[in-house]
């Protein structure tokens, strides 16, 4: 079974420039996640979707980033325009719900460096 | 928010030895608690759910035990491979939404 899909792998963009990236979750798994990695922290949540609905957004920061999730499978987390202090790693997680005890199945992440 | 402690933060072993790490967090409305593997540019593995109180689970060489009551988490691991060497990160379920919270892990390696 395949597992998460990130690209791109690595990104290293000007400071406010646009970036996206791209996550495909494992098949039949409704929940998606994206966190962000700082350096020697662990992961943090963005934003959780169920299906299609972006139901916990509430630590993105939305006067620049976005992200959406079309029918309810593929998603893309957008930063615009991107500053020095997003270089971090962006880390895409699938589960089969939202429960906790369900097991959350990470991408390899897409480390961005802004210049 | 949710404090979750890893202890130590860093940790360098040899080939053979055993080890442990500490994953603290707070004790009230517990629900679960999950172990995470994570070696450089790779995804990160799961290598335990715990829910209940005196779960202990095991994977190998590697085991975790639970205390629900005081709030923390070991994890051990057995007779020590350069392949064990990765970040090891735990999260606690919970929050006002209901998610992963992960502390900021222990990274061990280990020495041929």
């Amino acid at each position: 079974e395949a597992g998460v899909v990130q690209s791109p792998r690595y990104k290293i963009i000007e400071k406010k420039q646009p970036v996206a990236f791209w996550c495909n979750p494992i098949s039949g798994h409704n929940t998606l996640y994206w966190y962000l990695q700082n350096l020697g922290q662990g992961p943090e949540l963005l934003i959780r979707y169920e299906n299609e609905e972006a139901v916990d957004d509430s630590q993105l920061p939305k006067d620049r980033f976005s992200a959406e999730r079309l029918k309810g499978v593929d998603s893309t987390l957008k930063i615009q325009p991107a500053e020095l202090g997003d270089s971090a790693v962006y880390l895409c997680a699938s589960s089969l719900g939202p429960s906790s005890i369900d097991t959350q199945y990470f991408g390899p992440g897409t480390r961005l460096t802004v210049l | 928010i949710l404090n979750v402690e890893q202890s130590p933060q860093s940790l360098h072993v040899q080939e053979g030895d055993s080890t442990n790490f500490t994953c603290s967090f707070p004790s009230s409305n517990f629900y679960a608690l999950h172990w995470y593997r994570w070696e450089t540019a790779k995804s990160p593995e799961a290598l335990f759910v715990m829910t209940l109180n005196g779960d202990e689970k095991k994977k190998g060489r590697i085991s975790a035990t639970l205390n629900t009551k005081e709030g923390y988490s070991y994890l051990y691991i057995k007779g020590s491979q350069p392949e064990d060497s990765a970040t090891y990160l735990c999260a606690p379920y919970g929050g006002s939404q209901g998610n992963l919270i992960f502390g900021k892990g222990t990274k061990l390696s280990v020495k041929p």
